[in-house]
Order: structure tokens, then C-alpha cells, then sequence
């Protein structure tokens, strides 16, 4: 069965470093997201991006974000100068098609950041 | 702004019994969809069921099943004769249609953590 995958599974940081999570999306899928999930508490909505441009971002996707498809397979998230607060699971999920029958997002196994 | 309450935020029971995982949700859109995803220890997220807002029928799938009031702005998830392997943290979470104010992307609600003891 397609599934999303995500690397690293666990990134360290250094406060102010940058750095790029990987994902790969499910072939036929079209939607791409991440959210992130601080230890403890709920899934929450980062970005949403869709023909190679941002259709949605939350509060949280400041500056400091930024997302990409470098080629036909893989989705990024950059974050170019870590935080301490940064330090969160971050998933990635991809759908075919927002707003129809083929619109359930299915999830990546998730990179644990941790910035210290 | 859509919002999606679990009001319990823990719950524990004794294998083989019932249990009843509780959502309530706001959105000003008509058209919204409903989820519910388990997250295991292991961390990841697992879609276990959609529902459409303009499909009220409940819906069964083995030990699981789903109740949707649209009345009450409530989509309960039951598991009938728990496992230990149902011990998971539980989201509930909502996505409005084309044309919502929030299109395509999922609010979650705070998550139940479920503990089932053997």
C-alpha cells in the first residue's frame, strides 16, 4: 500500500542552525501539508501547497519556513534559523484532492526535531 | 473559524469493555468533512474513518464504530470490546470544502489519550 515517507526520523539542532525535512508524498497525490505536533499537545497546521505554490499557511509558518518541491518527488520544509520552540514533531501529509471524496490526508511517521 | 473539542483528555479502561471517545466541532460551512486519526506510542498518525456533512449514516467497521448528530455538531467514535492494542492517543479533526474559510486543511482536536488495561 502507497504510504508517505519522512526523513530524518529524529533531527538535533543547534538554536539558529537551518534545517530541511524531508518528505515523499504518495505518487498520485496532488495536496501536500505539513503540521507540527509539540510534545504533549495537538496536531496543528502548518502549510499547505498545491501546483508549486502555498495555497494556506497558518501563524506559525513565519518567515523563518519555507516549503518546496524540488523535483517530482520529494516536498521540504526549511526552517533557516532553529528556535528552541521549534522543537516538535513535524508530519507530512499528502491527499489527492481537497474538497472531494479524495481528499483524506494521509500521514508521514513524523521527524522528530528537538533544537537545542 | 472552525474549532474541534475532545473534552475528555484521558480515559482508561479494562480490556473487553466499551468506551466512547467524545468530539464536538464548530464551523460556519455547510459543507465540511470529519476524520478521526489514532496515533500509536510508535507516534505516527493513522487515518481511521471520513465523514461527509452530508452523510449522517453511521457507519461500523468490526470493533469500531462512528456516530454523527450533525444536530449536536458531534462525531463519537466507539470501540466496542477494547484491546490493549487500542491504547492510543485518538484525534478527532475537521476540514471544510471548496470554498470554506479553511480549505483542505485539517483542525484536530486536543486528542484523548486512550489506556486500555489487560
Amino acid at each position: 500500500e502507497p504510504e508517505v515517507t519522512q526523513t530524518p526520523s529524529h533531527q538535533v539542532t543547534q538554536m539558529g542552525q537551518e534545517v530541511i525535512l524531508r518528505c515523499v508524498p504518495i505518487s498520485n497525490h496532488l495536496y501536500f501539508y505539513w503540521y507540527r505536533q509539540i510534545l504533549g499537545q495537538k496536531v496543528e497546521f502548518l502549510v499547505s501547497f498545491y501546483n508549486n505554490e502555498i495555497s494556506e499557511k497558518s501563524e506559525i509558518f513565519d518567515d523563518q519556513f519555507s516549503v518546496e518541491r524540488p523535483d517530482g518527488s520529494n516536498f521540504t520544509l526549511k526552517i533557516r534559523s532553529t528556535k528552541l520552540e521549534d522543537s516538535a514533531m513535524y508530519f507530512c501529509a499528502s491527499s489527492e484532492l481537497p474538497g472531494t471524496l479524495l481528499d483524506t490526508q494521509y500521514f508521514g511517521p513524523g521527524t522528530r526535531l528537538t533544537v537545542l | 473559524a472552525q474549532k474541534v473539542t475532545q473534552a475528555q483528555t484521558e480515559i482508561s479502561v479494562v480490556e473487553k469493555e466499551d468506551v466512547t471517545l467524545d468530539c464536538v466541532y464548530e464551523t460556519r460551512d455547510t459543507t465540511y468533512y470529519l476524520f478521526w486519526y489514532k496515533q500509536p506510542p510508535s507516534g505516527e498518525l493513522v487515518f481511521l474513518i471520513r465523514r461527509n456533512s452530508f452523510d449522517e449514516q453511521n457507519e461500523i467497521s468490526g470493533r469500531y464504530s462512528w456516530n454523527f448528530q450533525k444536530s449536536t455538531s458531534s462525531f463519537n467514535f466507539t470501540i466496542t470490546a477494547s484491546q490493549v492494542v487500542d491504547s492510543a492517543v485518538y484525534f478527532c479533526a475537521l476540514s471544510e470544502a471548496p470554498g470554506g474559510t479553511s480549505y483542505g486543511k485539517l483542525t484536530f482536536g486536543q486528542g484523548t489519550i486512550l489506556t486500555v488495561h489487560p
